[in-house]
This record gives structure tokens, sequence and C-alpha cells, in this order.
């Protein structure tokens, strides 16, 4: 079953900050973030594994709570360049293959 | 380093034609490769997943007959849409993995079908 991403939609101003959701119904030995432009392939942005992982990159940050099947991306101080549709795809034990989630639209605004 | 390839980049074709969709990975062995199909304002959706010298392992929904994967090599995974149907029109794209849990995606084919 397909991963819940929430919010669906998050309009920001440049410099905010924003949350994206991603909730799954089975176990999950990995997270996987990535963010698509409009007609673009998706760009990998970071993978989380179990153990309660928490990882950061300049601005944009992700947890992975594997007790509740959720992860979360964090994505302070927005810049122009972070609009885009994010995606989070999840694995599992047994398995390499990936179901990408429902996908959050973020727009950010001068 | 782990750059990945599709071609062509789009391609438009009569229907009950047939099109093939080539997905290289340019700078390591993919042992595994993905196929997906994202419509419009939609997530991507796992096609398939194919092994070098092994057949493909379908999702559940997605036709064999109609969707052929063929990985020939490491390096190499093609799919090829049989007698493709207006309905078959959409974003194409291919990930490579070398076994590290990350996925690579190629740049997508835009299939349109008229």
């Amino acid at each position: 079953q397909q991963p819940v991403q929430s919010p669906q939609a998050v309009i920001l101003r440049e410099g905010e900050d924003a949350v994206i959701n991603c909730s799954s119904s089975k176990a999950l030995y990995s997270v996987h973030w990535y963010r698509q432009k409009h007609g673009e392939a998706p760009v990998f942005l970071m993978i989380l594994l179990k153990g309660g992982e928490q990882k950061g990159h300049d601005k944009i940050s992700a947890s992975f709570n594997e007790k509740k099947q959720q992860s979360s991306l964090y994505l302070t101080a927005s810049q122009l360049s972070y609009s885009g549709t994010y995606f989070c795809g999840t694995g599992g034990v047994f398995t390499d293959k990936l179901i990408f989630g429902t996908g959050t639209r973020l727009q950010v605004f001068p | 380093g782990a750059v990945v390839s599709q071609h062509p980049s789009w391609v438009i074709c009569k229907s009950g034609t047939s099109v093939k969709i080539e997905c290289r990975s340019l700078d390591f062995q993919a042992t595994t490769m993905f196929w997906y199909r994202q419509f419009p304002k939609q997530s991507l959706m796992l096609m398939a997943t194919s092994n070098e010298g092994s057949k493909a392992t379908y999702e559940q929904g997605v036709e064999k007959d109609k969707f052929l994967i063929n990985h020939a090599s490491l390096t190499l995974s093609t799919l090829t849409v049989t007698s493709a149907h207006p309905e078959d029109s959409s974003f194409y794209i291919c990930s490579a993995s070398d076994a590290t849990y990350e996925q690579y995606f190629g740049p997508g084919t835009r299939l349109t079908v008229t």
C-alpha cells in the first residue's frame, strides 16, 4: 500500500520552514526522500535506515521513527530552489524496491 | 558518479506500434533496475523490478505481455511498450541500484501515443 504524505501541498515565503510527513501501514526498513521538479526525474535527497536515524544536509534534515512507521522531512529557511514535489519512498526488509508516497507539492515564493 | 541515462527523452508514436526505451547505468554496475510510470500530478508507480539475466518481476496490475522488460547486462535494461495505445501515454522513469539501498534515477522518457 502506498505511503501517505501530509500535507498534500505547502506554500511558503522564502525563509520560512516546512515539515513533510510520510506514514506507512507496513513495517519499514528504509525511507528515501526525493524532490522532483516538473517534467524531470526525481532527485535523491537522503536515505534513512532502520535504527531511528536522523540525518541532515545544509538546511534539509529528516527523521525516521520505525515504531510509528513514519518519517518526516524538515526544510528550514526555505529557498526558491526548494520548490517542487517531494516524495518519500519506503523500502521493506527483504527487498530493495521502493514504494513511493502520495507526494507533497511545495511552492516557495519570494 | 552514479549516472543513469535513458533514451529517448521523448517519443511520439502511433497507436498500435511498439516503442523501446533504454536505461543505462553509465559509471556503475546495476544489480537491479526498476521501471516506474508517472501520470501527470501523480506519484511514481513501480511497474517492475529487473535483475540482470533473470526475468523481471512485475507489480500487480501491470501486464507482462504489454510491457516487456529485458535486462541484458549489468548496465542496460530495456522496456518495450507493445501495441501502444493512447492510455499508455505517460512519463516512464527507470532507476538503478548498486545494492547500497540507494536508487539512481534516469531523466525519464515521455511517451505520447497518438
